[in-house]
């Protein structure tokens, strides 16, 4: 089976602080993906990786920023956390090149800024 | 724009009824592909079933199936025999075609989700 692993389930930082959110997968997927979730809004994509140390922007990148230096592993970071970053963060993987490239999630993250 | 819509908030079935839950989208591109997956108050997302928009049939998964409608931009999904577990919420997302000069990592664009009680 797909793993999808988010280091941790709950977070509460404060205002300012710089946040890392890490994730792994264990299928040796290309592609790796950060969304955050709000309610009514559904997934937003913030960041995606189609490759080690290659990334691109998604929908709403202002404020975050990614590191993949391997190919498991995929991190977001909150270079100086605000309360508007409150939200579940979820992470998924995918294999390339596939019409039926299915994404894969991890438990997701519900992270609080106070 | 939005490219995928799912206009019901929250639904309610009975429990062993089937339910529809709608999803309509937009595109230019020939070449898309429609996924529906479940989130569950857990969290996780799970894939539940997939629709390529040449695939000449609906899709089926056990008791879900895919009510494809091209013409409509409409790929609503349809639980049958509904159950307890069935409670969560459901989102339908998109993905499309290669566009020339960007990365095809299969991107996904996701509507809003649906929530889906079950009543005993």
């Amino acid at each position: 089976d797909v793993k999808v692993t988010q280091s941790s389930r709950y977070l509460v930082k404060r205002t300012g602080e710089k946040v890392f959110l890490e994730c792994v997968q264990d299928m040796d997927h290309e592609n790796m993906f950060w969304y955050r979730q709000d309610p009514g809004l559904g997934l937003r994509l913030i960041y995606f990786s189609y490759d080690v140390k290659m990334k691109e922007k998604g929908d709403i990148p202002e404020g975050y920023s990614v590191s993949r230096e391997k190919k498991e592993r995929f991190s977001l970071i909150l270079e100086s956390a605000s309360t508007n970053q409150t939200s579940m963060y979820l992470c998924a993987s995918s294999l390339s090149g596939l019409a039926k490239n299915i994404q894969y999630f991890g438990a997701g993250t519900r992270l609080s800024v106070l | 724009a939005q490219k995928i819509t799912q206009t019901q908030p929250g639904m309610f079935v009975q429990e062993k009824e089937a339910v529809t839950l709608d999803c309509t989208y937009d595109t230019s591109d020939p070449s898309y592909g429609l996924f529906w997956y479940k989130q569950p108050s857990s969290g996780e997302m799970i894939f539940l079933i997939y629709q390529g928009s040449y695939d000449q049939q609906n899709a089926t998964e056990g008791r879900y199936s895919l009510n494809f409608q091209k013409a409509r931009k409409s790929a609503n999904l349809v639980i049958s025999a509904s159950q307890l577990g069935d409670s969560a919420m459901y989102f339908c997302a998109m993905r499309e075609g290669r566009i020339p000069g960007s990365s095809n990592t299969g991107k996904l664009i996701f509507g809003q989700g649906t929530t889906l009680q079950v009543k005993p």
